[in-house]
This record gives structure tokens, sequence and C-alpha cells, in this order.
């Protein structure tokens, strides 16, 4: 059983477009997290949510908004996407807002042309 | 400023060679510290962690760190390197809920 999934694996859309992003823990945990990695592999937390509650909101556009409908999923929405956009989102989950140990999913590529 | 330095971008390490990866903090107090592998196209896997207690840590596929408070670092080890151990390997920190990567350091394993 996958612990941290994510849909799409990878998303290759236009600029302006909007686009979501799924996420979905299995492991129980209370916290999940959504980072951005850059194309020089630099990984940047971008939303933190325990129990449904957003805890943590770096320095993020505002065309991102993250829902979380039950603390066993954390979708990700992006409106207007930019070509600086372009990287690969990760999922992440752990037991506590403290991070601790994080568990996290395969990946979205996402590529806006 | 609070900040994790990976020194190294880039490892070129013979099979059955060690390894050793550097990874340095700066933060007021001793963090939690973490050491993450990322393979290629793939999410990261946790390692290893230490949070208090003995600075020798032992994690998964044979590695381990070393928690060194006079050096503010954490480094990496491993005594024989696999070529599956080719990928990017990530510190990290959480100090105070203030969660932060360092930059990675890419990892290739050579014949």
């Amino acid at each position: 059983d996958t612990a941290v999934s994510q849909t799409p694996k990878y998303l290759v859309t236009q600029m302006g477009n909007d686009k979501s992003i799924k996420c979905e823990q299995n492991l129980g945990h209370d916290t999940m997290y959504w980072y951005k990695q850059d194309s020089k592999k630099f990984l940047k937390i971008m939303f933190s949510y325990n129990n449904k509650e957003l805890i943590i909101n770096e320095t993020v556009p505002n065309r991102f908004s993250p829902k979380s409908p039950d603390k066993a999923h954390l979708n990700l929405h992006i409106n207007s996407l930019e070509l600086g956009d372009s990287a690969v989102y990760f999922c992440a989950s752990s037991q506590g807002p403290e991070f601790y140990e994080q568990y996290f999913g395969p990946g979205t590529r996402l590529t806006v042309t | 400023a609070q900040s994790v330095t990976q020194p190294d971008i880039h490892i070129t390490v013979s099979e059955g060679a060690s390894l050793e990866l550097r990874c340095n903090y700066s933060y007021g107090a001793t963090p939690y510290l973490f050491w993450y592998v990322q393979s290629p196209g793939q999410g990261l896997q946790l390692l290893l962690k230490y949070f208090s207690g003995d600075t020798l840590v032992q994690g998964i596929k044979g590695f381990e760190a070393e928690f060194k408070r006079s050096q503010s670092s954490f480094n990496l080890r491993k005594p024989s390197v696999h070529w599956s151990d080719a990928a990017e390997y990530f510190c990290a920190v959480d100090s105070w809920g203030k969660f932060q990567f360092g930059a990675g350091t890419q990892v290739v394993v050579t014949p």
C-alpha cells in the first residue's frame, strides 16, 4: 500500500490555466505538507496543515491555495499558472506538526508552457 | 540567520569505497536533525534522525550519522557504497517549528 500518494505524476499545461494536484496519505497522520522543488533540487516548504487547519503558510503567491477536506487529504490548487511555477511538487505527512519524520509522496512534475 | 549548509554539491565515489556527506547548521539551539535520500524520479525517504542522546545515529541502508555539537555538524557516512546509493542526499533541520532542507549533495557511484 502506498503511504503517501499524489496525482497526477506529470502535469503539462499552458500559462494562465488553473490546475490541481491531489495528495492522500493512509498513515493516519495528523499533519500534511506541500513542498516545491525547483530545477536545482532546492526544496522549500509551502504549506502545512494539521488536522485540516493551516499552520504554516510560507511566502507563496495567492494563486496557490491548499485545501484539506479531511486530515488524510491535502490538495493544492494553482490559479493562473506561470512559467515559474514549473517544478516538482511534493506532498508529505507526519504524525504531528513538529515535523519529526516526514513521509513523502512520489512528486508531481508540473511543466507550464 | 538560521541556515543549513551542505558544502558539497556533487560527490563521486567508487563502488565499495566509503562515503561521507557533510552537513552544517547555524541555529541558536540544537535542532532536530535529519538525513533524507531522493533517488532519481522518486520522493524523499528518511535515512535517519537525531533528536537527543547518543550522538552516533544508525539509519537504514547501512548509513550512520554523527552529531557534533562543537562543530554544528551532522555528517552522514557509509563504510561501503553500493551502486544503488547513487542519489541526492538532503540534510534537514527542525528548530522550534522552523523546518529547512539543505541544498542537497548529489552522489554518483562509479564501477
